[in-house]
């Protein structure tokens, strides 16, 4: 249980391009939905939290017009970078919460803007 | 506050020794206290979570932790290292609003 999946697994794409991260709970429902971003060897950086049906909490320095996040459902929310560059590339994580407490965290997508 | 420091950035121990990661925390309240493994290029997997309960929690994969309020230290051990076992180790504490505060990790190398 507490299956958590993200896709893509990587992507390529041009600078000034948006790329499309999705993260799916795939057998709970999540309430609250968290992406990270992680550099190399480094620990994971909160960059926003999300709530299904309501807006994006985003920490500070994190560009809520350049990261936009959708939590449409329960089951899944989605982190779009626009205008990618290659500052952004990172590697990005998604994590779940269905009750209290735990986060469930997906694969991660590595991005690579060229 | 919420705060994590893991005492040890890189931890080596040889296959079917002992292994030892180091974990202190702080919190404002009674914690909730969670071990990940990160294996290169994956997402975290949980290890265990101390959720106020039983002050040893065991997890998968043979490891344990125990909590231990009087010295605010959450050490994750297990008795025999497998070359499997070699990955990053994250220890976070959960604070308010669900947030996780994550250490900044511990890479195991395990010698064979």
């Amino acid at each position: 249980g507490a299956v958590v999946s993200q896709h893509p697994s990587w992507v390529i794409c041009k600078s000034g391009t948006s790329v499309k991260i999705e993260c799916r709970s795939l057998d709970f429902q999540a309430t609250t939905m968290f992406w990270y971003r992680q550099f190399p060897k480094q620990s994971l950086m909160l960059m926003a939290t999300s709530n299904e049906g309501s807006k994006a909490t985003y920490e500070q320095g994190v560009e809520k017009d350049k990261f936009l996040i959708n939590h449409a459902s329960l089951t899944l929310s989605t982190l779009t970078v626009t205008s990618a560059h290659p500052e952004d590339s990172s590697f990005y994580i998604c994590s779940a919460m269905g009750g209290k407490e735990t986060q469930y965290f997906g694969p991660g997508t590595r991005l690579l803007v060229l | 506050a919420q705060s994590v420091t893991q005492l040890d950035s890189h931890v080596s121990v040889s296959e079917g020794t002992p292994v030892l990661l180091r974990c202190n925390y702080s919190s404002s309240y009674s914690p909730s206290l969670f071990w990940y493994v990160q294996h290169p290029n994956k997402g975290l997997q949980l290890l265990l979570k101390y959720t106020s309960a039983a002050t040893l929690v065991k997890g998968i994969n043979g490891f344990e932790a125990e909590f231990k309020k009087s010295e605010t230290s959450f050490h994750l051990t297990k008795p025999s290292a497998h070359m499997s076992d070699a990955a990053e180790y994250f220890c976070v504490v959960g604070g308010v609003g669900n947030q996780f505060y994550f250490g900044t990790g511990t890479s195991l190398t395990v010698i064979p």
